[in-house]
């Protein structure tokens, strides 16, 4: 079956510095992929997302890097502040689908 | 744009009772909502999707005599944890996606909070 998986479960970055997160996709006919923020005690929040015909995409602060040869997926935050801790998902869809498969999250922790 | 809501936020509750929680699109029509669990420090996990006006798909595992899901709207989902015991205590959230845009992008509650005492 699908499988939506993070190289790192746990990440700490000094503020300031960028971070980057990973999340390894097993599908191949996944084509559309979203990241997403989950403060502790509440719901995820939709960050950036990125279809299979791009490799790149730039959002505020973050940019989502895609590399289908490998099924890679990164995020990567720019300048890290200490509200960008938290626990990050990723998540795939499959064309034709109607809803989306999470990865086991990475909790990212900015030391100030 | 895209806000949902979900009511409560947190329930505390004896064992056997049911619970209602409530997902609202407050700012868009959703004609599919999801319904995740969420167990600490780990991923959400997909209980159930559902089409307003019809029945709710249910994930391989999961009760739907438990967890009864009523979409009787396009901006309103419930889910009713029926007759509930401390083994369902976790955080319940919601998700719906916009019925204008195509994709899955799904936009979330701020999750329940259920204790089962």
């Amino acid at each position: 079956g699908e499988s939506v998986g993070l190289h790192l479960p746990t990440l700490s970055v000094q503020e300031g510095d960028n971070s980057i997160i990973n999340c390894a996709y097993s599908n191949s006919a996944s084509d559309y992929f979203i990241w997403y923020k989950q403060e502790s005690g509440k719901g995820p929040q939709f960050i950036i997302d990125i279809r299979s015909n791009m490799d790149k995409r730039q959002g505020q602060r973050v940019t989502v890097l895609l590399n289908k040869t490998v099924k890679h997926l990164s995020l990567q935050i720019a300048a890290t502040q200490p509200g960008d801790s938290a626990v990050y998902f990723c998540a795939e869809s499959l064309t034709g689908a109607n809803y989306l498969f999470f990865g086991s999250g990475t909790r990212l922790t900015v030391i100030p | 744009g895209a806000v949902v809501s979900q009511h409560p936020s947190w329930v505390i509750c004896k064992s056997g009772t049911s619970v209602k929680i409530e997902c609202r699109s407050l700012d868009f029509q959703a004609t599919t909502m999801f319904w995740y669990r969420q167990f600490p420090k780990q991923s959400l996990m997909l209980m159930a999707t559902s089409n307003e006006g019809s029945k709710a798909t249910y994930e391989q595992g999961v009760e739907k005599d438990k967890f009864l899901i009523n979409h009787a709207s396009l901006t309103l989902s419930t889910l009713t944890v029926t007759s509930a015991h401390p083994e369902d205590s976790s955080f319940y959230i919601c998700s719906a996606r916009d019925r204008r845009l195509a994709g899955a992008t799904q936009y979330f509650g701020p999750g329940t909070r259920l204790l089962v005492l």
